[in-house]
């Protein structure tokens, strides 16, 4: 079985501009989650999309967005890059709401120059 | 707000010998899930082991056990027979929401010394 799968593995941009990170979920997996791992600041839940909506978002600006396909892949879309958005972004798929397990991708690691 | 603090920012072992990792947490959630990750260098998170805070029988996984106490909220990882593949940063975490959002903590590096 596949596991979660992320794209592209480095990334880097320039600040104002615009990150566009992947993430393909386990087969029949129908929930994803992205968290943001920064230096000095841990890991942290940033979305969490179910069924093709957003069903929470954790304490970060508007200006991390993104949206779930219908095949339940998901990506992430940062806009107006600044700086301290540089970290590594990590996805996790889980079969469901009810299911608690989360499996996690390689991570995506952004920087920010 | 959900905490979770892992107090041992580092630790090191000797192979075959047996090491425990401390995590705490706090949690107002009636039903909730703990969970430890392994981080490796390779920076792929590792499902290492869970436990549901409706059961009191503490979870086992091959070399790897909790000791879950809840009324203390408590969950320590115990590593018995550590091997060299066991070096990477471990993470507490504990789930929070109707999504079972995850609360990690700061991690523990744990280096497995030959």
């Amino acid at each position: 079985e596949a596991g979660v799968t992320q794209s592209p593995t480095h990334l880097i941009k320039t600040r104002g501009q615009q990150a566009t990170l992947r993430c393909s979920p386990i087969s029949g997996h129908t929930s994803v989650y992205w968290y943001q791992q920064a230096l000095g600041l841990g890991l942290q839940f940033l979305l969490w999309y179910d069924e093709g909506e957003e069903r929470n978002r954790g304490n970060f600006p508007p200006r991390f967005s993104g949206r779930q396909f219908p095949n339940y892949s998901s990506e992430l879309n940062v806009n107006a890059l600044e700086l301290e958005d540089s970290a590594l972004y990590l996805c996790a798929s889980s079969p469901g709401t009810l299911t608690d397990t989360q499996y996690f991708g390689p991570g995506t690691r952004l920087t920010v120059l | 707000a959900q905490t979770v603090t892992q107090s041992q920012p580092e630790m090191s072992v000797q192979e075959a010998e047996t090491v425990t990792l401390s995590c705490t947490y706090d949690t107002s959630e009636s039903n909730y899930y703990l969970f430890w990750y392994k981080q490796p260098p390779s920076r792929q998170m590792i499902l290492v082991i869970r436990q549901e805070a409706y059961k009191q029988q503490n979870a086992t996984e091959n070399r790897f056990s909790v000791n879950f106490q809840k009324a203390a909220k408590s969950f320590s990882l115990k590593i018995s027979d550590s091997q060299l593949g066991d070096t990477a940063m471990y993470f507490c975490a504990c789930t929070e929401g109707a999504g079972n959002m995850l609360t990690f903590g700061g991690g523990t590096r744990l280096m497995v010394k030959p």
